[in-house]
């Protein structure tokens, strides 16, 4: 079983190019996110999807687009990089909520990126 | 807005010693969870407390859970250099309407060294 899987691990940018990081996951859960992750600051959200088809902005979505065209993948792009978003970016998963219990999160193992 | 704290924010500390991490929200919580990052990783679920006052253990790690569901502490007993990493907290983000979509809000983590 994979699990959760970010590809690629690590890119290097330039400022103003474009790229999109992939998140696939086969555990059939509803739910997928797209977190940064910067020193001091702890997991972010940037966007999340609670289902195909539908996406939704989380804490930090600007610069950012998502689509989840599949169940399964959730990609993050970034239409225009700039180095304020350079960070480690993680993808999680998770089933919904069930009365009072919140999904537990299933994390890929990251996307390093580093815009010059 | 909705905040989770956590402090310290680092720690360090000698092989056997004790060491606990506190998580404050400004919200009431149906929910908490606790995550482990080791050091390059990725965040690992551990556990999620949903009744107030609760109490639970995994081997040296004891969770607990405020009676006002606001608070939440991480102990760990005699450290080894296992439990290295960064551990966080986790919310569920509640809407405007008050509900939550499963989406998580993380504390910025406690960073545990321990020294040998």
């Amino acid at each position: 079983n994979a699990g959760v899987t970010q590809t690629p691990k690590f890119r290097v940018l330039k400022t103003g190019q474009s790229m999109t990081l992939l998140c696939a996951q086969d555990m059939n859960h509803e739910y997928m996110y797209w977190y940064r992750q910067d020193p001091g600051m702890g997991l972010r959200l940037i966007h999340y999807s609670v289902g195909e088809g539908t996406t939704a902005k989380g804490e930090v979505p600007d610069g950012y687009n998502v689509s989840r065209l599949k169940k399964q993948n959730f990609l993050l792009g970034l239409e225009s990089a700039a180095p304020s978003q350079t960070s480690v970016y993680f993808c999680a998963s998770s089933y919904p909520p069930r009365g009072i219990f919140t999904g537990e999160l299933f994390f890929g193992e990251g996307s390093r990126l580093t815009v010059l | 807005g909705q905040q989770v704290m956590q402090i310290p924010q680092y720690q360090h500390v000698q092989e056997g010693e004790d060491f606990t991490t506190y998580c404050n929200s400004s919200t009431t919580l149906s929910n908490i969870q606790w995550y482990k990052q080791r050091p390059g990783g990725h965040p690992v679920f551990l556990i999620q407390l949903v009744k107030s006052g609760e109490v639970k253990k995994q081997k040296r790690l004891t969770f607990q859970f405020g009676e006002a569901k606001k608070n939440s502490s991480l102990h760990i007993t005699a450290t080894q250099t296992t439990d290295v990493g960064t551990y966080f907290c986790a919310g569920p983000f509640y809407m405007n309407y008050g509900g939550s979509q499963g989406n998580l809000i993380f504390g910025k983590g406690t960073k545990l060294s321990v020294k040998p």
